[in-house]
């Protein structure tokens, strides 16, 4: 149980374009969902915090206006990168909580971005 | 949300069991210690967790000292596919207000044959 969708797994696409990346947590309902951002051999960074029909939370640092995040559903939140630019190549990682104060998050598999 | 130290690598045999140690010396009493792993290009996977108490499930122990300064998370048979970075990570759980989980540089481990 407690499995994290994540689409796409690899997107390469031009400077300027925007690209949105879905997370759907499967078998369960997440009233909060959150986006990471992992650069080669760093450590995962958290950005932004998303809880189910209300504005995300991003963290100090990440600009709201370029990262767009919906969480419309208890099981779908989707994480739009608008204009990309080569500095925003990078793996992004969703994941998902369940209901519950010691619950554990469970991951996507990333989606690796890649703008040329 | 406390912070951890871990070991930056270690090395295990195969089939030998693995014993990761996470020192978290101002964890607080509504903290919760949680492990994850991450292979290479993969999303990290859930391990185990536990607040005071020894915990075990089918992947893994974690033992918790008993001022819950620090734990150590017991891979008991390690296998190649173990080889991962390892984070220990501690939560502020109570109430509606809740931690977010926040990712030092773990400890990679590799299982060599």
């Amino acid at each position: 149980g407690a499995v994290v969708s994540q689409h796409p797994s690899w997107v390469i696409c031009k400077s300027g374009t925007s690209v949105k990346i879905e997370c759907r947590s499967l078998d369960f309902q997440a009233t909060t969902m959150f986006w990471y951002r992992q650069f080669p051999k760093q450590s995962l960074m958290l950005m932004a915090t998303s809880n189910e029909g209300s504005k995300a939370t991003y963290e100090q640092g990440v600009e709201k206006d370029k990262f767009l995040i919906n969480h419309a559903s208890l099981t779908l939140s989707t994480l739009t990168v608008t204009s990309a630019h080569p500095e925003d190549s990078s793996f992004y990682i969703c994941s998902a909580r369940l209901r519950g104060g010691e619950q554990p998050q469970h991951f996507g598999d990333g989606t690796r971005l890649s703008i040329l | 949300d406390a912070k951890t130290t871990q070991p930056p690598s270690m090395d295990c045999a195969e089939g030998r069991a693995a014993n990761l140690p996470c020192n978290h010396s101002t964890i607080s009493g509504n903290e919760y210690v949680y492990w994850y792993r991450q292979i290479h290009s993969q999303g990290p996977q859930y391990i185990i967790h536990g607040l005071k108490n020894n915990e075990t499930n089918e992947m893994a122990s974690l033992i918790i000292t008993e001022d819950r300064k620090s734990s150590t998370l017991i891979l008991p048979h390690a296998t190649l596919r173990d080889t991962a970075v390892y984070y220990c990570i501690v939560r502020v759980v109570y109430g509606g207000s809740q931690g977010n989980l926040i990712f030092g540089k773990g400890t990679k481990l590799s299982v060599k044959p």
